[in-house]
């Protein structure tokens, strides 16, 4: 079945960090593919999506491109601030509209 | 403005007590999810809704109920509660299938 796999935390990082969180994913056809974000005592939030393969998802620094050749979305910031510690989930939504999330990764980023 | 709320955030429920989770959205999405999500593990689906009078089975349903009288409203019932359903609940909805989600802040319940 199709199914999200994220690395695993938690991921401590200094102010201006390089941040790669890890995501992979099993589905049949083209599934679109996210990245969201939860704050502290806060629901998950969007943080980025690609609909298509080589597309690129970006927001607040984040980046993502979907692979379809590795079945990847890896994560990426270039400097991380304190204020992006929090846990971060991978997910797809494949073409029967049924999302699939990771298991999360706690971002810690530390002054 | 709210979005989706849940109530309540912490519960503690004793083995074979029943308790209702609340969600809410203001909205007006037709999509409504309930998820758990245990440790070390990505959220699971419940049951999820497509309108309101309208729901449906996800991936882990046993010993939940769900009902639908209302656009905004999407509780979940538990009946029986066992210690297997510890865990963090969330609520979520979307305008369409294929949008993105709006999650509540989430239930942690434990069942002791």
């Amino acid at each position: 079945g199709d199914s999200v796999t994220q690395m695993e935390g938690p991921v401590t990082l200094s102010e201006e960090a390089f941040l790669t969180i890890n995501c992979t994913y099993t589905a049949t056809g083209y599934p679109s593919l996210f990245w969201y974000v939860q704050y502290p005592g806060e629901g998950l939030q969007l943080l980025l999506k690609a609909t298509k393969a080589d597309d690129k998802g970006s927001n607040k620094g984040f980046e993502a491109t979907y692979r379809k050749e590795t079945t990847s979305f890896h994560l990426e910031k270039g400097s991380v601030q304190v204020s992006d510690s929090a846990v971060y989930f991978c997910a797809l939504l494949n073409t029967g509209n049924q999302f699939y999330f990771g298991t999360g990764t706690s971002l810690t980023v530390i002054p | 403005n709210a979005g989706v709320t849940q109530t309540p955030k912490f519960r503690i429920l004793k083995i074979g007590q029943s308790m209702t989770l609340q969600c809410a959205q203001d909205m007006n999405h037709n999509y409504m999810y309930w998820y758990r999500q245990d440790p070390g593990m990505g959220l699971k689906l419940i049951y999820y809704s497509v309108g309101a009078g309208i729901t449906d089975k996800g991936e882990v349903p046993n010993g939940y109920n769900v009902s639908r009288s209302t656009t905004e409203d999407f509780p979940l019932r538990l009946e029986l509660a066992a210690p297997s359903q510890t865990s963090v609940y969330f609520c979520a909805s979307s305008w369409s299938p294929n949008e993105k989600l709006f999650f509540g802040s989430g239930t942690q319940l434990s069942v002791l």
